[in-house]
């Protein structure tokens, strides 16, 4: 079947602009998690949703990042007045919950010029 | 806080040879443990997991056994192959908070 799919797969854009990276999971996965991954680094969690709410957003860095899942399915990850800092590979997962693997997409490769 | 050690690649082996990664965690409460792989051109994959305390996880050769009394989960396998060359990532959740806690990754060149 279908697996998590994120677009775009690269996203190259200018230090200051405003950047939207979209995750499809799994049909059916109640849970959807963002991580990012900064060269030569694991993953680093960032937030995740269960059904529609957010229900840790702890990893989130500051408050120029916000994430939304209003239907309880696809997930928009946004980053707003982008620095070069958040240059990174931006990973989604998914999963049925509880302790049930997570899935992960291809990531999203975010360069800020 | 919660963090995962794990042991610094890169690691180049031969063929047929025996493989161990180490991975030490920090958590709170009753983690998971997991072993994740992301191999050339292709994203994270789940290799293995274990729940509790002596739990072993398998998988494609490769195992882990789930030490509370050392806070350890070490992967290995017994005679790779050129194919397992990849980047292997330790994990660790919380029971009740499904975020996942990352190690660096072991990047591991399997030569013929």
């Amino acid at each position: 079947g279908a697996g998590v799919s994120q677009t775009p797969s690269n996203k190259v854009t200018e230090k200051g602009k405003y950047v939207e990276l979209r995750c499809d999971p799994i049909s059916g996965h109640t849970a959807l998690y963002w991580y990012r991954q900064s060269l030569g680094q694991g993953p680093e969690f960032l937030i995740y949703f269960q059904g529609t709410g957010a229900a840790d957003d702890s990893g989130l860095p500051n408050d120029r990042f916000f994430a939304v899942r209003p239907e309880g399915s696809v997930s928009t990850l946004k980053i707003q007045r982008t620095e070069r800092g958040d240059s990174a590979v931006y990973l989604c997962a998914s999963s049925l919950g509880g302790d049930q693997p997570q899935h992960f997409g291809d990531g999203t490769r975010l360069s800020i010029l | 806080g919660d963090s995962v050690t794990q042991m610094e690649g890169p690691v180049t082996l031969s063929e047929e040879a025996f493989l161990t990664i180490n991975c030490t965690y920090t958590a709170t409460g009753y983690p998971s443990l997991f072993w994740y792989v992301q191999y050339p051109g292709e994203g994270l994959q789940l290799l293995l997991k274990a729940t509790k305390a002596d739990d072993k996880g398998s998988n494609k050769g490769f195992e882990a056994t789930y030490r509370k009394e050392t806070t350890s989960f070490h992967l290995e396998k017994g005679s790779v192959q050129v194919s397992d060359s990849a980047v292997y990532f330790c994990a660790h959740n919380n029971f009740g908070n499904e975020k996942l806690t990352f190690g660096t990754g072991t990047r591991l060149t399997i030569i013929p």
